[in-house]
């Protein structure tokens, strides 16, 4: 029973538009999400995370969306770069205490930014 | 550098021996977790510690995997008996105790069981 999903195994964009990741999940008891970037051979690489009393979480070229009545969340990349190309993973967390309790994963998205 | 430290980084072995994994996490987070990432999947979480309290265990898959956190710092997972099927790369990684605080990660250690 996979309770974050990430329906895309694989994305490919050009250099300068936009990436928009996307996450749905199941458990409505997640009130903390995050997004990690991963390269090969190295680990998980923080990015991103939003908080479920939000909807939106900006910082640099990465948004976050968030919507709960969907159980779905985004991540957006603009403008997309080749050194973006990488594995990306959705994460998400519960129980009320934010993130100092046990991720779930999804399974990841490769991104491709093409020059 | 004052990210998470683990090691070794690659481990060979045969099926049957055990084997023990280290991790040294940012000076300062109290919360440390083990995960694992079998080919094509996700991260699988298998322990968590935090500060002095009962580690949670419930993602250990089975009584031959086990961990210990000495001195709230330095942490190391122990396999029993290694199957093939434990062949994955072991990521740990650590956290501030503070609410919605994200969780930093290590490289992992890449383990084979022959």
């Amino acid at each position: 029973d996979q309770q974050v999903k990430q329906n895309s195994p694989s994305l490919s964009v050009q250099e300068g538009r936009i990436s928009i990741l996307n996450c749905d999940y199941t458990n409505s008891m997640f009130d903390y999400f995050l997004w990690y970037k991963k390269y090969p051979a190295e680990g998980p690489t923080f990015l991103i995370s939003i908080s479920s009393i939000k909807d939106k979480n900006e910082d640099g070229r990465f948004t976050v969306f968030l919507n709960k009545s969907a159980k779905h969340l985004s991540l957006h990349i603009v403008p997309s770069q080749p050194g973006d190309s990488a594995v990306y993973f959705c994460a998400a967390s519960g129980l009320g205490g934010g993130s100092n309790y046990k991720l779930t994963f999804g399974k990841g998205t490769l991104l491709t930014v093409n020059p | 550098g004052a990210g998470v430290s683990q090691s070794p980084s690659n481990k060979v072995t045969e099926k049957g021996k055990d084997v023990e994994l280290r991790c040294d996490p940012i000076s300062g987070h109290t919360a440390l977790y083990w995960y694992r990432q079998s080919l094509g999947q996700g991260l699988e979480f298998l322990i968590y510690f935090q500060g002095n309290s009962a580690p949670d265990k419930s993602g250990l898959p089975s009584d031959r995997f086990s961990a210990e956190r000495t001195g709230g710092s330095v942490s190391t997972l122990t396999i029993q008996r290694t199957q093939q099927e434990d062949s994955a790369v072991y990521l740990c990684a650590s956290s501030l105790m503070y609410s919605n605080q994200p969780q930093h990660f290590g490289d992992g250690t890449r383990l084979s069981i022959l």
